[in-house]
Parts: C-alpha cells; structure tokens; sequence
C-alpha cells in the first residue's frame, strides 16, 4: 500500500533562515511525488513535482529512492512562504496520496 | 476563467439524509477529481473521471458515487450520511487523465459539509 509521512505538523522559522520540510514515502512501484502549497484563503496548487527537477519560488526537492524520502528544501525563507504544504504521491498514474501536511510559519 | 468553481460553498446535513455536490471545471478540461479532506488529514482521493467515464475510486463505501456530464462538469453523491462524512470536499480538474504525463491538477476551493 501507498502511504506518505510528514513527520512535522508545524515548523516555525525566521526569515532568512533556511526551511526543511520531511515527507517520507512508501510505495512498491516506481514513485512519482509532488508537493502542494495552499497560502492562506487560497486554493491548494501545485508547487513543483518531482520529475520537472526545477526550483520554484526557490524550494527544490530531490527524491532519495534509497531513503524513500522527498524533502522540500529552501536556503533563505520569506515571509510569504508561512503556508501549509503537502507532500502527495501519484499511484495508479492518477490518484493522489497526501501527506498530513506541514504548515510553516515565517517570522520577521 | 475563474478556475474551477463548487457549489454549494458550505453546506449543514442530517446523519441519514443524502447530499449533492457540484463542480465546473476549467473550461477545456475534460478530467475531474474528488478528494474528502478530513479536518487535520490531507485531501483524499475518492474519484477520477475522465471523458465521462469513471477512472477509478478510492477506499470509499459504495454510499458515494459521481457522475460526469457532457459539458465536464461533474457531481458527488453521497447517501445514508454518517457523522465521520464531515470534511471538506475538494474537486480538482484537469486537461487529461494521468498525473504521469505532465498533467496538472487544479483544485477548487472546496465545499465544508457538516453532518450533525
């Protein structure tokens, strides 16, 4: 079975500083893992996906098959990162695992 | 386009009594997505459809079904209503059937059903 772990329910961090957000996976199959962002009163979106290997709004995320782990990353945050995050796993090539989420909090 | 849209926005039901939610999708999309988001959980995937058709379903009792109309538009049913039915019910279009090929999935803002 499929099943995506974000051990951190909050994280707290001053701007500047660096953010690192946790997802874990587990899935037999060949993974395909993205992280959603939802700003508050605003809709969940894409952020990026794993198979792009781009840097969107300075986060990356690299996939560690060995660790089976997909970690967010992003050297200096901003206040306007403070969201909630998702980590999700694509199985069956269109269902959606989610994480329980991650809400972040820059501070000044 | 005002992305994809779901009515009603919030919506107070009895335990036992049926429910209806309705969602647009992005004009052009032909894919539709329902996720129960449970208060504290992250969104959870009960069904693709696709050209009408239905894709799959997730680990949901037979009590939920959809449909999805020839404009794309798409509804939810759920029957029999219990208290754990409480969530937010999100639909999320997209322009073809797999996440695999590069589509993207664009997710409305929700309908909170409260089963009291």
């Amino acid at each position: 079975a499929q099943r995506v772990t974000q051990p951190e329910k909050l994280l707290s961090v001053f701007k500047g500083a660096p953010v690192e957000l946790k997802c874990n996976y587990s899935y037999s199959g060949s993974p395909e893992l993205f992280w959603y962002v939802q700003y508050s009163r605003q809709r969940l979106q894409l952020l990026l996906r794993h198979i792009s290997r781009e840097s969107i709004k300075g986060f990356t995320a690299d996939l560690n098959k060995g660790e089976t782990s997909f970690h967010l990353k992003k050297p200096f945050a901003q206040e306007e990162d403070s969201a909630m995050y998702y980590c999700a796993l694509s199985w069956n090539d269109y269902k959606l695992s989610f994480g329980a989420g991650t809400t972040v909090t820059v501070r000044a | 386009d005002a992305g994809v849209t779901q009515s009603p926005t919030h919506l107070i039901k009895t335990r036992g009594q049926h429910v209806t939610l309705r969602c647009s999708p992005i004009s052009g999309h032909k894919s539709v997505s329902w996720y129960q988001q449970v208060l504290g959980q992250g969104p959870q995937f009960i069904f693709q459809y696709y050209e009408k058709e239905e894709r799959g379903r997730g680990n949901f009792p037979d009590r939920f079904s959809a449909r999805q109309f020839p404009n794309y538009s798409s509804e939810l049913n759920v029957n029999a209503l219990l208290l754990g039915d409480s969530a937010l019910y999100l639909c999320a279009s997209s322009l073809g059937p797999g996440l695999a090929n590069g589509y993207e999935q664009y997710f409305g803002p929700g309908t909170r059903l409260t089963v009291t």
